[in-house]
C-alpha cells in the first residue's frame, strides 16, 4: 500500500525559514513531488526529486533520502503570499499519484 | 496553449441525478486523473488514465465512471448523485504515466453540491 505523513500545520513570521516534512511509503518509488495550493484555488507544481539530494528554484528548496524514505520542502525569506497548502507526492510504479492531506502553511506579519 | 480545461465550474444536483464532469487537455499527455478534494482535507485519487482506452481505479472509485476515448478527453461521470458526493473535482494531467511522474497540471476545479 501507500502512506504519506505531513504535520498538518504549521506557522511562522514573515522572512523566516520553514521546513515542511514528508515521510512516505509507497511501492516502485520514482520520485517526490510538491505542490502548492492557495485557499479556493488548483495545487500547482513546485519541484520534483528524482534522486537524492537538495534541489533549489528560487527561496524553495526540496530534498530527497530514498533510502530513509523521506523528503522535506524548505521555503527561505517567507513571505505573506507563501501562506497555503503544501502536499507532498511520491510517484511509483503503480502510477496512483497520491496526495496526503498537506500542511497548512501560516505566514505571520 | 489552454492546458486542462474542466467544466463546469459549478453545479448543483438532487440526490439521484447523474451528471458528467468534462476535463480537456491540450498538451498531448497520456497520463490523466481525477481528484476529489473535500473541506481542509487533501486530495483524493478517485480514478486515473495511463493513454487512450486504458483506465484505473484510485483510492475512491465508488459511485464514479470513467472512460478515454481519446489522448485529449476524460470525463468524469456520476451515476446517482449522493450528497457524500459534494466536493471540489480536480483533473490533472502529466506528460507521462510511467513512473517518475514529475509535474501534474490540474484543471481549476469543479464544484459540486449534491442536495
Amino acid at each position: 500500500g501507500q502512506s504519506l505523513e505531513q504535520p498538518s500545520e504549521v506557522t511562522a513570521v514573515e522572512g523566516a525559514i520553514v521546513q515542511i516534512n514528508c515521510t512516505y511509503q509507497t511501492s516502485g518509488f520514482y520520485g517526490l513531488s510538491w505542490y502548492q495550493q492557495h485557499d479556493g484555488g488548483a495545487p500547482t507544481f513546485l519541484s520534483y526529486n528524482a534522486l537524492d539530494g537538495l534541489e533549489e528554484t528560487g527561496r524553495f528548496s526540496s530534498f530527497l533520502s530514498r533510502s530513509d524514505s523521506y523528503g522535506y520542502l524548505l521555503l527561505q525569506e517567507l513571505q505573506m503570499k507563501d501562506s497555503a497548502s503544501y502536499f507532498c507526492a511520491p510517484g511509483g510504479g503503480t502510477y496512483k499519484y497520491i496526495f496526503g492531506t498537506g500542511t497548512r502553511l501560516k505566514v505571520l506579519a | 496553449n489552454a492546458g486542462v480545461t474542466q467544466t463546469p465550474k459549478f453545479q448543483v444536483l438532487k440526490t439521484g441525478q447523474s451528471m458528467t464532469l468534462q476535463c480537456a487537455q491540450d498538451m498531448n499527455h497520456e497520463y490523466m486523473s481525477w481528484y476529489r478534494q473535500d473541506p481542509g482535507m487533501g486530495l483524493r485519487l478517485i480514478h486515473y488514465s495511463v493513454g487512450a482506452g486504458i483506465t484505473d481505479q484510485g483510492e475512491v472509485p465508488n459511485g464514479y465512471n470513467v472512460s478515454r476515448s481519446t489522448t485529449e478527453d476524460f470525463p468524469l461521470r456520476l451515476l446517482s448523485a449522493a450528497p457524500s458526493q459534494t466536493s471540489v473535482y480536480f483533473c490533472a494531467s502529466s506528460l507521462s504515466g510511467t513512473g517518475g511522474f514529475g509535474e501534474l497540471f490540474f484543471g481549476e476545479g469543479s464544484r459540486l453540491t449534491v442536495l
